[in-house]
């Protein structure tokens, strides 16, 4: 069975600084795995995906993902926050009829 | 070319009442999906239909719960004699398609129901 791992419920990164989320995820055969935000009292947005071509993703707004198969991770990563970033962030990987989501990781941005 | 859309954004209903949200796909997309967002978690899947069809409704409560997309209109959640566990962010999304590995579910606003 497919699932994911978010490891940090909330981060705080300072305004200009690299922002790093983290995702862990099981699946019994080769994945496609998403990152989603989620502004407050919106829907969801997808930033990017992984589908087995490139295990560099680059997404909307700076955002990238790398896919880590000897650690079954896929990181999210940017290299300077902006004020606008915060935001509810969601790793998801996909089985065949459905996407199953993390928890969540709320990034804050501090000025 | 519009979005999922669903509404309403909020409902408020009553101890036993009945809760009926709406959720229309993107134009060209044949493929429905409803999820749940409970405070502080992640989504859960709930039900998967085309049109006509239910083709998955494993993440469906067993008694009060009900989807349909019907030929014509939108597709609608049915919760009957709402309880305050319910209250609840429950989003729509479609896919033109039926397999979601590899393809990205387009996602509605969400209808943020409170149950009083």
């Amino acid at each position: 069975a497919q699932s994911v791992t978010q490891l940090d419920s909330h981060v705080s990164v300072s305004e200009g600084t690299p922002v790093l989320l983290r995702c862990n995820y099981s699946s019994s055969y080769s994945p496609s795995l998403f990152w989603y935000v989620q502004h407050p009292n919106k829907g969801l947005q997808l930033l990017l995906k992984y589908t087995s071509a490139a295990t560099l993703v680059k997404g909307i707004n700076g955002f990238e993902a790398e896919f880590k198969k000897s650690e079954t991770s896929f990181h999210l990563t940017k290299p300077s926050a902006h004020m606008s970033d915060a935001a509810e962030y969601f790793c998801v990987v996909s089985d065949p009829r459905m996407l199953i989501f993390g928890k969540g990781t709320r990034l804050h941005i501090l000025p | 070319n519009a979005g999922v859309m669903q509404n309403p954004r909020h409902l408020v209903r009553r101890r036993g009442q009945e809760a009926r949200l709406r959720c229309s796909p993107m134009k060209g997309h044949s493929h429905v999906y409803w999820y749940r967002q409970l405070p502080e978690e992640g989504l859960k899947f709930m039900v998967y239909l085309q049109k006509e069809n239910i083709i998955d409704e494993s993440g469906m409560p067993k008694e009060r719960f009900s989807a349909e997309f019907p030929k014509e209109g939108p597709s609608i959640l049915r919760i009957q004699q709402v309880v305050r566990g319910d209250s609840a962010a429950y989003f729509c999304a479609s896919s033109p398609t039926g397999e979601s590995v590899g393809s990205p579910l387009h996602f509605g606003n969400g209808t943020r129901l409170t149950v009083t």
